[in-house]
């Protein structure tokens, strides 16, 4: 069963619109909280994070919002920018057994058209 | 510069054939994990390295084997027990003194098997 679920596969947005990335959870003891971002045949690079006991984090562009009782967040990147085109992954940590592991979910694939 | 590496990036095997994929790391870190990427889906953990000598089994361990001789080396072998190994194999580390736990990944090894 998935723990970590992010819904859309895939996003289209305008340039210099907002991009809201969704990310839901169902492990209420994660603690911490990640945006990775993938282009093709690369690594994911580590973009913005969020402890539990904040609701926001911003970084740029980039906001990261946290609804711990919705047990949901989300990424939005204001103005989005055709470089901005990537998969970003949402991902988890902090739930005990093997805590530090990251539980990711399966992506949402962004396309910011020029 | 500090980063990950991995080797080759990409790597052809026939059916049957044990092969390893490398992963070095030079930023210092004690943690050090191997993915798997299928396409659609999220990263899968296979294993991980918390500290030398030691290691332990992700989600995916079946087929695989590890070792952890050194700080800075964490390879990955993909046995002919491994159902189904085509796949992009993604190497990460990660330092303990964070506990938001921000992994650093390399550029990844694209492996197929014919």
């Amino acid at each position: 069963d998935q723990q970590v679920k992010q819904n859309s596969p895939s996003l289209s947005v305008q340039e210099g619109r907002i991009s809201i990335l969704n990310c839901d959870y169902t492990n209420s003891m994660f603690d911490y909280f990640l945006w990775y971002k993938k282009y093709p045949a690369e690594g994911p690079t580590f973009l913005i994070s969020i402890s539990s006991i904040k609701d926001k984090n911003e970084d740029g562009r980039f906001t990261v919002f946290l609804n711990k009782s919705a047990k949901h967040l989300s990424l939005h990147i204001v103005p989005s920018q055709p470089g901005d085109s990537a998969v970003y992954f949402c991902a988890a940590s902090g739930y005990g057994g093997s805590q530090g592991n990251l539980i990711f979910g399966k992506g949402t694939k962004l396309s910011v058209k020029p | 510069d500090g980063g990950i590496t991995q080797s080759p990036k990409y790597l052809f095997r026939k059916e049957g054939q044990n092969v390893t994929l490398s992963c070095e790391q030079n930023l210092n870190h004690d943690a050090m994990y191997w993915y798997r990427q299928d396409p659609g889906q999220g990263l899968r953990l296979i294993y991980y390295s918390q500290i030398v000598n030691d290691f332990q089994k992700g989600d995916i361990a079946e087929g695989y084997s590890v070792s952890r001789e050194k700080k800075e080396s964490f390879p990955l072998t993909v046995t002919s027990a491994q159902k189904n190994p085509t796949a992009f194999y993604l190497c990460a580390s990660s330092t303990q003194r964070v506990v938001w736990n921000e992994q650093f990944f390399g550029p990844g090894t694209r492996l197929t098997v014919l």
